[in-house]
């Protein structure tokens, strides 16, 4: 168990929907990444938050955006989805926002049909 | 500017064998390595780190991994391959500059045949 926590495990959408992806880092980190990983575009990296500012962007789509709150959990919000979008959703933490060990989730499997 | 190159996308062992995944990277500062593994439908777990210390890292699972600065090598091995060390294996660089991010290698599928 990394302490990383990640809600839902499991969602099945239609296209056209919202989803909101949550995490809660380990106690203590205060980083936050976001990461999809699909089997024809392998791990991606979308975006890092630390304490609340976002630190760095990679791939993420304009339907999506995340944000970390004072709590230090984060939400991916994926909008107008499309069939591509499915695929596994990993949501990482570290402590500080460089150089790092980043502890992974068990990740939230996303379905569009 | 920081990169990571995994050189062999899959590889395939005898159980009981050697275990050799090949990770080069390129790093403009000290940079800090990981091997990550990935069992079918989990998460991402830590194997080992590499951090300026011993060159000589050891790992869970009886892996370990040799950073080698003159080769800029930071390879995974094993004496002897077990049917559970079957999983997709992901090298990952990341360093101290303010410009640095995390990059992963593209991955790395071990398959062990009995």
């Amino acid at each position: 168990d990394s302490g990383v926590t990640q809600t839902p495990k499991h969602l099945i959408t239609a296209t056209g929907q919202r989803v909101t992806l949550r995490c809660s880092p380990r106690s203590g980190d205060l980083s936050v990444y976001w990461y999809q990983q699909s089997l024809d575009q392998g791990l991606q990296f979308l975006i890092h938050y630390y304490n609340g500012e976002e630190r760095a962007k990679g791939n993420i789509l304009e339907r999506f955006s995340a944000q970390q709150f004072p709590d230090l959990h984060s939400e991916l919000n994926l909008s107008s989805l499309e069939l591509g979008d499915s695929a596994l959703y990993f949501c990482a933490s570290s402590l500080r926002d460089r150089g790092n060990t980043i502890y992974f989730g068990e990740g939230s499997w996303l379905t569009v049909v | 500017a920081q990169s990571v190159t995994q050189l062999d996308s899959h590889v395939s062992v005898s159980e009981g064998t050697p275990v050799l995944l090949r990770c080069n990277y390129s790093s403009s500062y000290s940079p800090s390595l990981f091997w990550y593994v990935q069992h079918p439908n989990k998460g991402l777990q830590l194997l080992l780190k590499y951090t300026s210390a011993a060159t000589l890292v050891k790992g869970i699972n009886g892996f370990e991994a040799e950073f080698k600065k003159s080769e800029t090598s930071f390879h995974l091995t094993k004496p002897s391959a077990h049917m559970s060390d079957a999983a997709e294996y992901f090298c990952v660089v990341s360093g101290y500059s303010s410009a640095s991010k995390i990059i992963f290698g593209s991955g790395t599928r071990l398959s062990i045949r009995p």
